[in-house]
């Protein structure tokens, strides 16, 4: 079955430093989605990258998807505090019959030190 | 305010017992999806449903059940047959398969 890996499990920064997480599916995809979740909290969608080679931005944060559409990125610039979370990408298999069935990674948790 | 509600937010289960999770949406959103999370572990996917009536196991659908039977309504049911269902189990909706999903708060179920 489809398998979606994200790299690294954990990573700890320093407020300000960059951090960058890394997402690889065993299949191409249709689309990509990212999501944040705070602790304690539920999954939050960040975005959706659908085009080969899709670049977008959301003020620090800068979501990348493959030529291939098999993998992706999130890079967020200057981290603060209030970056902490887990963050997952998650992909939708692209053609066969289980279209509307989300795989997610099993994400970054991000820690900030102020 | 539109949304997803998953009660209790809380649940003890006894052994054998059968326990049902509720999750309610407003958003008037024809999928819904269980997710189940484990500590380091992304969400895996229990059952998702595409539209009223209508649902498909997900990865890891032995033990649990469902039912469609309302467009707002998406119930699971964690069966005794379960044998590890101590978790965060997560209720989501998308307007239609394949859109970015809404969460619900989850609910944490624990074994007496």
């Amino acid at each position: 079955g489809q398998q979606v890996m994200q790299i690294p499990q954990y990573q700890h920064v320093q407020e300000g430093e960059d951090f960058t997480t890394y997402c690889n599916s065993s299949t191409t995809l249709s689309n990509i989605q990212w999501y944040k979740q705070r602790p304690g909290g539920h999954p939050v969608f960040l975005i959706q990258l659908v085009k080969s080679g899709e670049v977008k931005k959301q003020k620090r944060l800068t979501f990348q998807f493959g030529e291939a559409k098999k993998n992706s990125s999130l890079h967020i610039t200057a981290t603060q505090t209030t970056d902490v979370g887990t963050y997952f990408c998650a992909g939708h298999r692209a053609g066969g019959t289980s279209y509307g069935k989300l795989t997610f990674g099993q994400g970054t948790i991000l820690t900030v030190h102020p | 305010d539109g949304g997803i509600t998953q009660s209790p937010k809380y649940l003890f289960r006894k052994e054998g017992q059968n326990v049902t999770l509720s999750c309610e949406q407003n958003l008037n959103h024809d999928a819904m999806y269980w997710y189940r999370q484990d500590p380091g572990q992304g969400l895996r996917l229990i059952y998702y449903s595409q539209i009223v009536n209508d649902f498909q196991k997900g990865d890891i659908a032995e033990g649990y059940s469902v039912s469609r039977e309302k467009k707002e309504s998406f119930p699971l049911t964690v069966t005794s047959a379960q044998k590890n269902p101590t978790a965060f189990y997560l209720c989501a909706s998308s307007s239609v398969s394949g859109q970015p999903q809404h969460f619900g708060d989850g609910t944490r179920l624990s074994i007496l």
